[in-house]
This record gives C-alpha cells, structure tokens and sequence, in this order.
C-alpha cells in the first residue's frame, strides 16, 4: 500500500535561514506528488504538485521542490523563509484513486 | 476562502447525541471528499462521492453516515459517536475523482466528542 512520510515533525527556523523539508513515499506506480499547506486558523491550500516533466516544481511564495524518482523523495525547500510562513506542511502522493497524506511537519518561523 | 464551506466550524457532542456536518462547494466539481485530521496522523481519508454515488469507503464505523444530495452538498451524520472521535473533520472536492487533480479544502469542522 501507498504510504508517505515525511521525517520532521516539528522545525523552528530564525527569519531568513533556508528550508528544506523531507518527505519520502511509497507507491510502485506513476506518481503524482504534492505539498500542501496549512496556515493558523486557515484552510489547508495546494502549494505545489509534481506530475511529469522537469522534476524541479516551482511553487507560490518562493517554494520549490524536487521530485528524485531514485529516492522516492520530493522534499521541499525554500532558500530564505519568512515570519509568515509559519504553518503546517504536508506532504501527499495520488496514486490508486486517492490521495495519501503524511503525518505534516510544523514549522515555526522566529522573527 | 477557497469555494468550499463548512458548517458548522465547531461542535461539541455528547456520546449519545446526533449530529450533522455539512459541506457546500461552490466550484462546480464534480467529485467530494470527507477527511479526518487527528493531532499527529495523517490525514485519513473517510469517504469519497464522484457524482453524487459514493467510489471510496476506507472502513469508516457506521457511526459515520454520509450523503451527497446533490454535486454541490455533502454531509457527514453522526451518531452514537465516541471521545476517540474527536478531530477536524475536513470537507474537499476537486473536478474529477480518479484523477491527480487539486483538492480543494474547507476550513473543518472541530468536533469534540464528550
């Protein structure tokens, strides 16, 4: 069964330092992968998705993430994060007609 | 705000009680999802609706009971419900079921079960 994990649970970063969070999944078929995010007190909203092509996905809000279909990763990243990206992120894989979520990983961002 | 609403945001339930979730998208998708959001776990996916019929049921208890009326309405009815229960309970829907496409959440629903 398809599965997704993502390494971090809890990370706190000063303003500007860079992001990278991981995310490893489990399906044996075509992937499709996603990150969404979830910010305090609002909906969980789409961040960025892989479907096929340049495995380098660019995001909203300066976001990135890079599909290594030999890892079976697509970690997030973003070179200098800001106070506003406190939030939870999750990680997710489509594959057998629904989408799989990870546990999240919370980042809190200090001024 | 993203075109699906949820009511109502917060709801406290005694064991005994029944109740309604319910889900409006306003996107013209045409499938519908139920999701549970517990601290600490994954996102567990409840039920899935594709034009109204129901494709997915991931071994909910029949304590859950959903319906969808119509493309745009879903509702999650609960009974006898117990504290385990307690969660965000997350209303999605995307343009089709089956495909790789983005899923569209509400803002939950709390339910605290006492």
């Amino acid at each position: 069964a398809q599965s997704v994990s993502q390494h971090n649970h809890h990370v706190i970063l000063s303003e500007a330092a860079s992001l990278e969070l991981g995310c490893n999944y489990s399906y044996g078929g075509t992937v499709n992968l996603f990150w969404y995010v979830q910010y305090p007190g609002q909906h969980l909203q789409l961040l960025l998705k892989y479907f096929s092509g340049d495995p380098l996905v660019k995001g909203i809000k300066g976001f990135e993430a890079e599909f290594i279909k030999s890892k079976f990763s697509f970690n997030l990243r973003k070179p200098s994060v800001q106070w506003s990206d406190t939030a939870e992120y999750f990680c997710a894989v489509h594959g057998y007609n629904k989408l799989i979520f990870g546990a999240g990983t919370r980042l809190a961002v200090h001024p | 705000e993203t075109g699906v609403t949820q009511t109502p945001r917060h709801l406290v339930m005694g064991m005994t009680n029944k109740k309604s979730l319910k889900c409006e998208q306003h996107l013209g998708h045409n499938a519908m999802y139920w999701y549970k959001q517990s601290a600490k776990k994954p996102l567990e996916l409840m039920f899935v609706y594709s034009l109204e019929e129901r494709v997915e049921n991931n071994s909910v208890p029949s304590r859950f009971s959903p319906e969808c009326p119509n493309s745009s309405h879903l509702f999650l009815h609960l009974h006898t419900l117990q504290p385990e229960d307690s969660a965000l309970y997350l209303c999605a829907s995307s343009q089709d079921q089956g495909k790789a496409e983005t899923q569209y959440f509400g803002p939950g629903t709390r339910l605290l079960v006492l």
